[in-house]
């Protein structure tokens, strides 16, 4: 089925540890996006990406770098993890941005212990 | 500063009657405005969306919502609730270029 597709699902990290998330969309959409999700908070945007090679940061990107280098992947990087970024992250990606709506990827569940 | 409030944590309704999850935004824009729903361990999906057409805007598996520019309201209703409906449900509001701002959510329970 065509959408988003986040790798992994869920992952448990020790504090100063690094990983990446992977994003993955076939949908040849522009615009993708990196959320996370925190109780009673909503949704936040930490980066995104308008094309192929692009990047800009969102409301909280303080931690976290991305990299978009094919159009299809958008990249989530935690350099050195801390606990304050166990959240459930969501990709998102949109035709023509997420301003009109987004397609959304079933989240990957991060603890950092 | 544009921002929106869904007034209720959690609704809970019985099978078969309405539902009715309240959201009120504020935005210095005219605003286009989302519901979208996370069923759990789920993404969320689209349900709809108003972007300054018809103002009672119908979404998939009976939903709609009415925007009211008046009480700045965009609430969302469904005749009759089904198990499956049992979810959170965020309403969304977008004031400008990739800028949108998530509510906090609204639990959703029915009850056979």
């Amino acid at each position: 089925n065509a959408g988003v597709t986040q790798t992994p699902k869920f992952r448990v990290l020790k504090t100063g540890q690094s990983m990446t998330l992977l994003c993955a969309q076939d949908m040849n959409h522009e615009y993708m996006y990196w959320y996370r999700q925190d109780p009673g908070m909503g949704l936040r945007l930490i980066h995104y990406s308008v094309g192929e090679g692009t990047t800009a940061k969102g409301e909280v990107p303080d931690g976290y770098n991305v990299s978009r280098l094919k159009k299809q992947n958008f990249l989530l990087g935690l350099e050195s993890a801390a606990p304050s970024q166990t959240s459930v992250y969501f990709c998102a990606s949109s035709a023509s941005g997420v301003s009109y709506g987004a397609f959304f990827g079933q989240g990957t569940r991060l603890t950092v212990v | 500063a544009q921002s929106v409030t869904q007034l209720d944590s959690h609704v809970s309704v019985s099978e078969g009657t309405p539902v009715l999850l309240r959201c009120n935004y504020s935005s210095s824009y005219s605003p286009s405005l989302f519901w979208y729903v996370q069923h759990p361990n789920k993404g969320l999906q689209l349900l709809l969306k108003y972007t300054s057409a018809a103002t009672l805007v119908k979404g998939i598996n009976g939903f709609e919502a009415e925007f009211k520019k008046s009480e700045t309201s965009f609430h969302l209703t469904k005749p009759s609730a089904h198990m499956s409906d049992a979810a959170e449900y965020f309403c969304v509001v977008s004031y400008g270029y990739q800028k949108v701002t998530f509510g906090t959510g609204t639990k959703l329970q029915v009850i056979p």
